[in-house]
């Protein structure tokens, strides 16, 4: 089935410093989405994407988060600085349209702030 | 409250059985998503649904906005069914709300 690849699957990065998050989605899809999964809770929304602009972001989207996808590249998340709570799974996924249809998530990127 | 109730929060069956996952909604919701996720951490997509049900292999997923729940049905329990299971739906706005997730666990 589509495939969204994330990368790195894991990074372990200094409390302070700057980390970018990359995802390949589905090649024709359109909106694009992180999620945040600390380890052993349920998955939490941080941000959608749609034609260059974020659409909705949640509570969790902090300053520190930036979300883009340059000339249609990699959509990345970036956090800058990171804080140790910051440490947790990061899914992108992606559909074809916002109503209703299937999201389809990478394997996640695992980010561990020391 | 929370929008997505999901039950039970674990379980443990024996290889060959099988039971039923439960998610109820306390607001009409658009359609539902059901997924796995395995030992690894990675997600995989079981069922999307915006009405009735589907089955594919051993299991089988109903999804009824008008009573607000969703189900999940494993039967034929096998030891890689192991994970945890989140529904997942779509509100209103097409925004997903997650489930808190059943912890399953497949005994040999």
């Amino acid at each position: 089935g589509p495939k969204v690849l994330q990368i790195p699957s894991h990074q372990i990065i200094d409390m302070g410093q700057m980390v970018t998050l990359n995802c390949d989605p589905v090649s024709n899809h359109l909106y694009f989405y992180w999620y945040k999964q600390i380890l052993g809770q349920q998955m939490e929304f941080l941000v959608n994407f749609y034609n260059g602009k974020v659409m909705e972001k949640s509570k969790l989207f902090k300053d520190q988060f930036s979300v883009e996808r340059p000339d249609g590249s990699y959509f990345t998340l970036k956090i800058q600085p990171t804080a140790l709570e910051d440490s947790a799974v990061y899914f992108c996924a992606s559909s074809p349209t916002d109503s209703g249809n299937t999201l389809y998530f990478g394997e996640g990127s695992r980010l561990i702030v020391v | 409250g929370d929008q997505v109730e999901q039950s039970p929060s674990a379980l443990s069956l024996h290889e060959g059985t099988g039971s039923a996952l439960r998610c109820n909604f306390t607001t009409t919701m658009r359609a539902v998503q059901w997924f796995q996720q395995n030992s690894r951490g990675s997600l995989i997509n079981l069922f999307y649904l915006a009405s009735g049900t589907k089955e594919n292999g051993r299991l089988k997923s109903t999804f009824n906005s008008k009573e607000s729940y969703s189900t999940l049905h494993i039967r034929d329990a096998q030891l890689e069914d192991s994970g945890t299971y989140f529904c997942a739906a779509a509100d209103s706005n097409y925004q997903l709300i997650w489930g808190s997730g059943t912890k399953l666990i497949i005994k040999p």
